[in-house]
């Protein structure tokens, strides 16, 4: 399979845990984009990186969260001391610089908080 | 603010119903209009990217048209089926950021 991958695909941790996210998108892709999804929205926009660059950050994304992408291929996406309300699908998606910007998504990662 | 709608929010329809769904988006400085289609447990896959006014696009029983004068799209699925049941997002992008800015979403049920 050559799209875009996330894990893991489930995340239920306790109130106060530091969470890691993986995604792996498709491998030509240069740019790799982060959103969150919570009930009854549409995906919103975290932050995205061109190669290893994080060119722009939501302010969505507070000090608990950061993102990596350090050899411009696979990104992390950590939440220190998480709260309830971080509980969301956390979508990646990837695509090439130009093409009309079509993104690609991977299948998401659905963090519950207790 | 830059805020994208979509209606209705849900729709429930007969297999072989016919059906249209809106997006209306901010038209100044328009990019592109992306719309997406959400099966439960499954990655968004992205049916079409449009760019020009006018525009129109089709793939199989689902098409898509653009106005980006006045800031809408409609999506269209002809005699829909029960495996067209998902969650159908548009988004739009702008000159200014390559971020995605979706809708909440049309959710389509389609009964046998």
């Amino acid at each position: 399979d050559t799209g875009v991958s996330q894990n893991p695909r489930h995340k239920i941790t306790k109130r106060g845990q530091n969470v890691t996210f993986r995604c792996d998108p498709i491998s030509e892709h240069n740019r790799l984009y982060w959103y969150r999804q919570t009930l009854g929205q549409g995906p919103e926009f975290l932050t995205y990186f061109q190669n290893e660059a994080q060119l722009e950050k939501s302010r969505l994304l507070s000090d608990r969260f950061s993102a990596e992408r350090p050899k411009g291929s696979f990104s992390t996406l950590e939440i220190q001391r998480t709260e309830q309300g971080d509980s969301a699908m956390y979508l990646c998606a990837s695509s090439l610089l130009g093409e009309n910007n079509e993104q690609f998504f991977g299948p998401g990662t659905r963090l519950t908080v207790l | 603010i830059l805020n994208v709608e979509q209606s209705p929010q849900s729709l429930h329809v007969q297999e072989g119903d016919s059906t249209n769904f809106t997006c209306s988006f901010p038209s100044s400085n328009f990019y592109a209009l992306h719309w997406y289609r959400w099966e439960t447990a499954k990655s968004p896959e992205a049916l079409f990217v449009m760019t020009l006014n006018g525009d129109e696009k089709k793939k199989g029983r689902i098409s898509a048209t653009l106005n980006t004068k006045e800031g809408y799209s409609y999506l269209y699925i002809k005699g829909s089926q029960p495996e067209d049941s998902a969650t159908y997002l548009c988004a739009f992008t702008s000159y200014n950021t390559d971020k995605l800015i979706f809708g909440t979403g049309t959710r389509l049920q389609v009964f046998p």
